[in-house]
């Protein structure tokens, strides 16, 4: 079983839905927790990182972390076809980013 | 400013063969990661360079090297190719490896084995 799990998708929504991502984890070690989009044939950019439990918000995008439960979850307000992407989540022990663990990633179709 | 620059974009190997890989970091980030995606994956961390020592490694055989230089460049080398390394490789570049300065990826190298 692999350490971080996100739900495979694809997902596909009509331009201004909310979108949820979600990823569950199995190692209690981990303490930073990120998010990244990836464009077709580009590499993953960081939209956002937490450290710890609780939410982290940033324009249209919120992170949600449950340590108690193992899970994460980016939410995507008036999501845009823009926005259309391939997001992994990723995790980390500490800050140190460099060595992270990623989930396979869910592609998101957001259609006009 | 330039991002992370990697070279070549595409290359096909024949399975027995070595290849060289290439990353140019943003100026002034000193850390340098590697990371390995299959297609449909996430991406897998192989190694990490911080200061031109090496800081990590990933679960990844002997048959993967790499190094970073005095300008904080680096080089991934993958020697006796084999189908299951064709992937797309990643550098990523940081001031410390940490996130608080930003923690950018290139775009990547293509690598078909066949």
């Amino acid at each position: 079983q692999k350490e971080v799990e996100q739900d495979p998708g694809p997902l596909s929504v009509p331009e201004g839905a909310i979108v949820s991502l979600n990823c569950t984890y199995s190692n209690s070690a981990f303490q930073y927790f990120m998010w990244y989009r990836q464009y077709s044939r580009k590499g993953p950019e960081l939209l956002m990182y937490t450290y710890s439990s609780g939410n982290k918000e940033d324009g249209r995008f919120t992170a949600q972390v449950d340590k108690s439960s193992k899970y994460i979850s980016l939410f995507i307000r008036d999501s845009q076809p823009s926005d259309s992407a391939t997001y992994l989540c990723a995790m980390s022990a500490d800050t140190n980013a460099g060595k992270s663990t990623f989930g396979d990633g869910t592609t998101l179709t957001v259609k006009p | 400013d330039a991002g992370v620059t990697q070279s070549p974009t595409h290359l096909i190997k024949t399975r027995g063969q070595q290849v060289t890989l290439r990353c140019s970091p943003i100026s002034g980030h000193k850390s340098v990661s590697w990371y390995q995606q299959v297609l449909g994956q996430g991406p897998q961390f192989i190694f990490q360079y911080y200061e031109k020592e090496e800081r990590g490694r990933g679960n990844f055989p002997d048959r993967f090297s790499a190094r970073q230089f005095p300008n904080y460049s680096s080089e991934l080398n993958v020697n006796a190719l084999l189908l299951g390394d064709s992937a797309l490789y990643l550098c990523a570049s940081s001031l410390d490896g940490g996130l608080n300065y930003g923690y950018t990826f290139g775009s990547g190298t293509r690598l078909t084995v066949v």
